[in-house]
C-alpha cells in the first residue's frame, strides 16, 4: 500500500523566513511519481511540481525548490523568503500504476502554513 | 479556458435527500475523478472513470455512485446523504488515466456540502 506522511500538520513563520516541508512517502513500485499541491485560502488546488522516481535532481523554481531523496523516500519543499501570499496548505501526493490499471494517487495530510507579515 | 467545473459549490442539504454534484470538463480528457477532502485525512479518492460508461471504486465509494455516459461529463451522486459525508469535494481529470502514473490532475474550484 501506498503512503504519504506530511507530519508537519501547521508551520507559522515571518515574513521573509525560509520554510521547508517535509514530505515522506511508502511505495513497493520502482516507478512513480510524486507531486505537490497548493490550496490557497480561496480553497483551489494549484500544481507546483511532479518528480518521477527515476529523477533526484534537485529543482528550483523562484523562491521555490525541492529536494528528492529516495535513500530516505523524502520529497521535501522549501521556500525561501516567504511571502505572506505564500500561505496555504500544501499537499504532497504519490501516484502509483495499480496491477488493475487504476492510477492511485495518495495525498497527504496537508501542512498549512501561515506567513505573518 | 480549459477548465473543471462543478456545481454547486456551496450545499446545504438533509439526511436523505438525494443530490447531485455535477463535473464537466471542457479538455477532452478520458479520466475523471472525485476525491473529498476531510481535515487531517488530505484528499481521498472516491470513484474514478477511465473513459465513457468505464468506472471503478475509489478508497472510500459508500454512499456514492457516479456514471459516464459522456466524455466531459462525470457527476457524483449521493443517494442518501448521512452526516459523515459532510465534506469538501473535488472533481479532477487527466488527459489518460492507466497508462502514467504521470499525468498531472487539473482539479475543479470544489463543492462544499454539508449533510444536516
Amino acid at each position: 500500500a501506498q503512503k504519504v506522511t506530511q507530519a508537519q500538520t501547521e508551520i507559522s513563520v515571518v515574513e521573509k523566513e525560509d520554510v521547508t516541508l517535509d514530505c515522506v512517502y511508502e511505495t513497493r513500485d520502482t516507478t512513480y511519481y510524486l507531486f505537490w499541491y497548493k490550496q490557497p485560502p480561496s480553497g483551489e488546488l494549484v500544481f507546483l511540481i511532479r518528480r518521477n522516481s527515476f529523477d533526484e535532481q534537485n529543482e528550483i523554481s523562484g523562491r521555490y525548490s525541492w529536494n528528492f531523496q529516495k535513500s530516505t523516500s523524502s520529497f521535501n519543499f522549501t521556500i525561501t523568503a516567504s511571502q505572506v501570499v505564500d500561505s496555504a496548505v500544501y499537499f504532497c501526493a504519490l501516484s502509483v500504476l495499480m496491477d488493475t490499471g487504476r492510477r492511485a494517487l495518495t495525498f497527504g495530510s496537508g501542512t498549512r502554513l501561515q506567513v505573518q507579515p | 479556458e480549459a477548465q473543471v467545473t462543478q456545481n454547486p459549490r456551496y450545499l446545504i442539504t438533509v439526511t436523505g435527500k438525494k443530490l447531485t454534484v455535477t463535473c464537466s470538463q471542457n479538455m477532452n480528457h478520458e479520466y475523471m475523478s472525485w476525491y473529498r477532502q476531510d481535515p487531517g485525512l488530505g484528499l481521498r479518492q472516491i470513484y474514478y472513470s477511465m473513459n465513457v460508461e468505464v468506472t471503478d471504486k475509489g478508497d472510500v465509494p459508500e454512499g456514492y455512485k457516479v456514471s459516464r455516459k459522456e466524455k466531459r461529463n462525470f457527476p457524483l451522486i449521493l443517494e442518501s446523504p448521512s452526516p459523515n459525508q459532510t465534506s469538501l469535494y473535488f472533481c479532477a481529470s487527466t488527459p489518460r488515466g492507466p497508462v502514467s502514473g504521470a499525468n498531472v490532475l487539473t482539479f475543479g474550484a470544489g463543492s462544499r456540502l454539508t449533510v444536516l
